[in-house]
């Protein structure tokens, strides 16, 4: 199993430009998610999903899109990049039981991101 | 959402040493997680510990949900052991996380 992958791993963009994250898990799992991390900070969530055409707002949404259509994919769409997006991008899965997370997440190894 | 504390900020232990890390939650909640991100940014997975207690080798967890905290313990610490160490919580039905900032360790030879 690759477990979490995520594409691609460093990223310069200008500040307007658009573009997409990819994330993909192997695993079957029913809950993917989005978070950012700023320097010397802990996690944020930004959007997740607990199945396929299903997707909701996490704490910090704004300036960002999601869609799942399949459970093994979870793009992540910046619509028009800011300065304030710099910053690194992990995704994760894990198993949904009766609607909660059932165990722990697994982390992609990130991307890193830099908006000029 | 959440508010999720962390102490303390910094660690730094000489190798052998044993630590606690503890994490404080503002309210109930139904999973809890402990994740070591190493020097190289890679988050690991170490426990699923909503309740109780659990080890693996060096590293045991206690949440006591109820009083809404848990800790992290490691001992004989090595070098290898260097990084972030992070705790998150989510709350039920709403499958939302909330990290808490980290607890930075520097484990010297």
């Amino acid at each position: 199993n690759a477990g979490v992958t995520q594409t691609p791993k460093f990223q310069v963009l200008k500040t307007g430009q658009s573009m997409t994250l990819q994330c993909a898990q192997d695993m079957n799992h029913e809950y993917m998610s989005w978070y950012r991390q700023d320097p010397g900070m802990g996690l944020r969530l930004i959007h997740y999903s607990v199945g396929a055409g299903i997707t909701d707002q996490g704490e910090v949404p704004n300036g960002y899109n999601v869609s799942r259509s399949t459970t093994e994919d979870f793009p992540l769409r910046l619509l028009s990049a800011a300065p304030s997006q710099t910053s690194v991008y992990f995704c994760a899965s894990s198993y949904v039981y009766r609607g909660d997370l059932a165990d722990t997440q697994y982390f992609g190894p990130g991307t890193r991101l830099t908006v000029l | 959402g959440i508010q999720v504390e962390q102490s303390p900020p910094d660690l730094i232990l000489q190798e052998g040493a044993n630590s606690t890390l503890r994490c404080n939650f503002s309210d109930s909640v139904n999973n809890l997680q402990w994740f070591h991100q190493n020097p190289w940014g890679q988050l690991i997975n170490l426990f699923y510990i909503p309740s109780g207690t659990k080890q693996n080798g060096r590293l045991s967890a206690t949440t006591v949900a109820t009083e809404r905290y848990s800790l992290l313990y490691i001992s004989s610490s090595q070098t290898t052991d260097s990084g972030v160490y992070f705790c998150a919580v989510g709350t039920y039905n709403f499958n939302k996380f909330y990290f808490g900032s980290g607890t930075k360790l520097n484990v010297k030879p």
